[in-house]
């Protein structure tokens, strides 16, 4: 029944480590985002893709790297992690334009 | 640029009404949403208005003004389960995503 589902919930590794985070959608919506959300709870959009094209990246490192292999798939891989990157990151999912249906997040911490 | 203002924290007793007002200034703009944020969890959506005026929903209403760059989100009755962060965000002219405020947490108290 999970409309977005992500996973891990939890994430705790080191500095420098590589870590993917998966996200599917049962919707059929055509397109997907990753936001992060900081330690005050500022929820920024990172990329958004639609049909599996990328239409939306803001500025985000390139150690972080989507990858959408279908319309129902959007995964984050971050590459040398660091200690700022440390938030949680929700993957959302929504009809062109409308509302955005979020998944449960995942709480990152680089020790 | 994109600048979404609202007040960080507001405070409210039981059975009383509060308003969480929003401002925008956008490059670009397709609609406004809000989010209901309970502290753990992913935020939910509340409510959306694209036209000026006044949506209602139950004990939830959101009103809308283009001209002015605002919105308000009314709460009525609130209960003590209605203290979490809520969510000012803006829809992007091509509608490929929603630029969030940085969010008000309202704590309702007995």
């Amino acid at each position: 029944d999970t409309a977005v589902s992500q996973t891990p919930k939890y994430l705790v590794t080191q500095m420098g480590n590589d870590k993917s985070i998966k996200c599917e959608q049962n919707l059929g919506h055509d397109t997907m985002y990753w936001y992060k959300q900081d330690s005050k709870k500022f929820l920024k959009i990172m990329f958004s893709y639609n049909n599996k094209e990328l239409i939306i990246n803001e500025t985000v490192p390139n150690r972080f790297s989507p990858k959408s292999p279908d319309k129902a798939h959007l995964n984050l891989h971050i590459n040398s992690l660091e200690l700022g990157d440390s938030a949680v990151y929700f993957c959302a999912s929504s009809p062109a334009g409308e509302k955005l249906f979020f998944g449960s997040g995942t709480q990152l911490s680089v020790l | 640029g994109q600048n979404i203002d609202q007040p960080t924290e507001m405070t409210a007793t039981e059975g009383a009404i509060v308003q969480i007002n929003c401002t925008y200034q956008t490059s670009g703009f397709n609609g406004l949403f809000w989010y209901q944020q309970h502290a753990g969890e992913a935020p939910t959506f509340l409510s959306y208005n694209v036209l000026d005026g006044l949506e209602e929903k139950g004990r939830f209403s959101s009103f809308l003004s283009r001209s002015k760059g605002y919105s308000y989100l009314l709460l009525k009755e609130l209960q003590m389960k209605d203290s979490a962060s809520y969510l000012c965000a803006v829809a992007n002219q091509a509608g490929t995503a929603l630029i969030f405020g940085k969010g008000t947490t309202l704590s309702v108290s007995s």
